[in-house]
Formats: C-alpha cells, sequence, structure tokens
C-alpha cells in the first residue's frame, strides 16, 4: 500500500512536548498539505507545501510548524503553543504544484492524544 | 468568503431509499466542487468531483450556481454506502488547497 503513508498511526504527548508527525510520498506530487479533522469541523487546512523549500500558513497554523527539505517527505511539528492539539491529522498531496483538476490524495491519518 | 457549508451532520435511511446529502457552497468565481468520503477504517478518498460530471457507485452531483449547491444524491442507498462524506471547494489561486465542509455522517440501516 503505497502512496502516502503517516507515521506513527498514534502517538501520546504529555503537555509542554513537541512532537513531530511523519508524512511521506512516493507518488512524485509536487504539494503536500496538513488538514486537522476534529469531529464537527470538517478538515482545517494548517499548512501546504507547493514546492520543496518553500511552505505557506493555511487557516490554522498557530502552534505548529512544518519543513520541505525533500520532495518525499512533509513533516508536522506539533509544539508546546498549540492549546488543544488532541485531533486526527491527515497528511495529502497532489501532482503538477496542486492545480486545477488534480486530485488530492491522503495519508491513514495521526491520532495524536495529549495527556 | 470561500466556504461549504454541509447543514446535516447525520442523514439516517433505509436500505433502497433515496439519498440526498446537501451542500452549499460561498465562492466568487466558477468554483470547482468535490465529494470526499472516509469509510470505516479506510483513509479520505475521492468520491466524485463536478468537472467530470460522472456518476461513481451510483451517486452523481450537479453543480448549481443558482443556489451555490452540490448535493450528492443517490436514488437507492446500500448498506456499503454507509461513511463520512465531505464536500470541498477548491480555494481561488493556484495552490490546490481545498476547503472542507463539516462533514455529513450517512448511516444506512438495513
Amino acid at each position: 500500500d503505497g502512496g502516502i503513508t503517516q507515521s506513527p498511526k498514534y502517538l501520546f504527548r504529555k503537555e509542554g512536548q513537541n512532537v513531530t508527525l511523519s508524512c511521506e510520498q512516493n507518488l512524485n506530487h509536487d504539494a503536500m498539505y496538513w488538514y486537522r479533522q476534529d469531529p464537527g469541523q470538517g478538515l482545517r487546512l494548517i499548512y501546504y507545501s507547493q514546492i520543496v523549500n518553500d511552505f505557506q500558513k493555511g487557516d490554522i497554523a498557530e502552534g505548529y510548524s512544518v519543513s520541505r527539505e525533500k520532495k518525499e517527505s512533509f513533516p508536522l511539528t506539533v509544539t508546546s503553543a498549540q492549546k488543544n492539539p488532541t485531533a486526527f491529522y491527515l497528511c495529502a498531496s497532489t501532482g503538477a504544484g496542486g492545480g486545477s483538476y488534480n486530485e488530492q490524495f491522503f495519508g491513514p491519518g495521526t491520532r495524536l492524544t495529549v495527556l | 468568503a470561500q466556504r461549504v457549508t454541509q447543514p446535516e451532520k447525520l442523514l439516517s435511511v433505509f436500505k433502497g431509499a433515496p439519498v440526498e446529502l446537501k451542500c452549499n457552497y460561498s465562492y466568487s468565481g466558477s468554483p470547482e466542487l468535490f465529494w470526499y468520503v472516509q469509510y470505516s477504517r479506510q483513509r479520505l478518498q475521492l468520491l466524485l468531483r463536478h468537472i467530470s460530471r460522472e456518476s461513481i457507485k451510483g451517486f452523481t452531483a450537479d453543480l448549481n450556481k443558482g443556489e451555490t449547491s452540490f448535493h450528492l444524491k443517490k436514488p437507492f442507498a446500500q448498506e456499503e454506502d454507509s461513511a463520512m462524506y465531505y464536500c470541498a471547494l477548491r480555494g481561488s489561486g493556484n495552490t490546490g488547497k481545498l476547503i472542507f465542509g463539516q462533514g455529513t455522517t450517512l448511516q444506512v440501516k438495513p
């Protein structure tokens, strides 16, 4: 089952700790995205990257950071500044820089729980 | 503002009944709209997009610009249709960003 992989599947964090969620894709896609999924709120965009070494904030970037050093990888760090980090995190990617008509492919997700 | 609204959190129907999952959007310009589906224990996946005017698994969705709607319909629901459905709008600019609705859980009872 290639495509997009996320690890770990479940992650537990103590308050005050930073944690990093991994997202890797072997689809040769240029654009990658991080969404947060909360019940009743749908998916909300955290960060996105259209090309290596470049990324932009989404709608709820506060308390999160990303890097895009390689085309295949787009890790998300949830910092201690994120007030309510317990959620399901989804990574996605799309080809050709995210242009029209390109489908977004999603990873299986990481469930983060703050203890 | 660009926004997608799915007014129903839960839609429960019996097998064989018609289904309509509602989606309304707010967007200035020509919208690009999608329906994504998440079955239990599976990843989120594209169901259909308005540009293709296709029918997937018996589902169709027509873009109504006058009513700013993109409702998902199926004439006869099946138990395997039970899932979470998200309507999504591709945002302006060439970024590929998607704006999602809140999602509707479809429950098809036997």
